[in-house]
């Protein structure tokens, strides 16, 4: 099974926002309402930032948000931060009861 | 403070063996949380490899490496293991091992290892 799609890099300068797209297939994305997204700054362990689509773990910031429409989550950040500079995957349920990582997304905030 | 600490990464030849241990502290297992195996070869991104529901009676693979690893727990022991076997060079990657906050796996990993590497190489 291939991964789920996701830009390689993204961009945006302090204040803006950035949304980062995930696509899948009828079989995970657009099937379940179990996507996830999580942040790996450069040498550290991944983070969780969203869960189920739209639910944000205590002491995640509202600056994150994510949604989906059919097959395509999407994580957005609005009034970056240079600290969100980091690398970003979601991740997916699927109907072969295993998870389905994207190829991630480097944000880079100029 | 809740974290996982993986061990038993290191060096192996192709076909070889090894097994991953991640510890819970400040944390009870208990069958209330899946945990799953995470991995990330050098420069690349990161591959879910294997998972195991709360009580561990639910095991799941990748198709990468289903027949060559063993997910298992002991949550008397609050640990996690991953028996890898039949090694293969794309094998090598920091493998982090994650906790689910319910008892299915399901991706919403809320509390990461910081990894053990492991090295496949003749």
């Amino acid at each position: 099974q291939s991964d789920l799609t996701q830009p390689p890099s993204v961009s945006g300068s302090p204040g803006q926002s950035v949304t980062i797209s995930c696509t899948g297939t009828s079989s995970d994305v657009g099937y379940y309402n179990r996507v996830s997204w999580h942040q790996q700054p450069p040498g550290a362990a991944p983070k969780l930032l969203i869960y189920e689509v739209t639910s944000r773990p205590s002491g995640v910031p509202d600056r994150f948000s994510g949604s989906k429409s059919g097959n395509t989550a999407s994580l957005t950040i609005s009034g970056l931060q240079p600290e969100d500079e980091a690398d970003y995957y979601c991740v997916s349920y699927t109907n072969n009861t295993t998870l389905i990582f994207g190829g991630g997304t480097k944000l880079t905030v100029l | 403070e809740v974290e996982l600490l993986e061990s038993g990464g290191g060096l192996v030849q192709p076909g070889g063996s090894l097994r991953l241990t991640c510890v819970a502290s400040g944390l009870t297992f208990s069958n209330r949380y899946a945990l799953s195996w995470v991995r990330q070869a050098p420069g690349k991104g990161l591959e879910w490899v294997s998972g195991i529901s709360g009580s561990g009676g639910g095991t799941y693979y990748s198709d990468s490496v289903e027949g060559r690893f063993i997910i298992s727990r002991d949550n008397s022991k609050n640990t996690l293991y991953l028996q890898m076997n039949s090694l293969r060079v794309e094998d090598t990657a920091v493998y982090y091992c994650a906790k689910d906050p319910a008892p299915r796996v399901r991706g919403a990993f809320d509390i990461w290892g910081q990894g053990t590497k492991v090295t496949v190489s003749s």
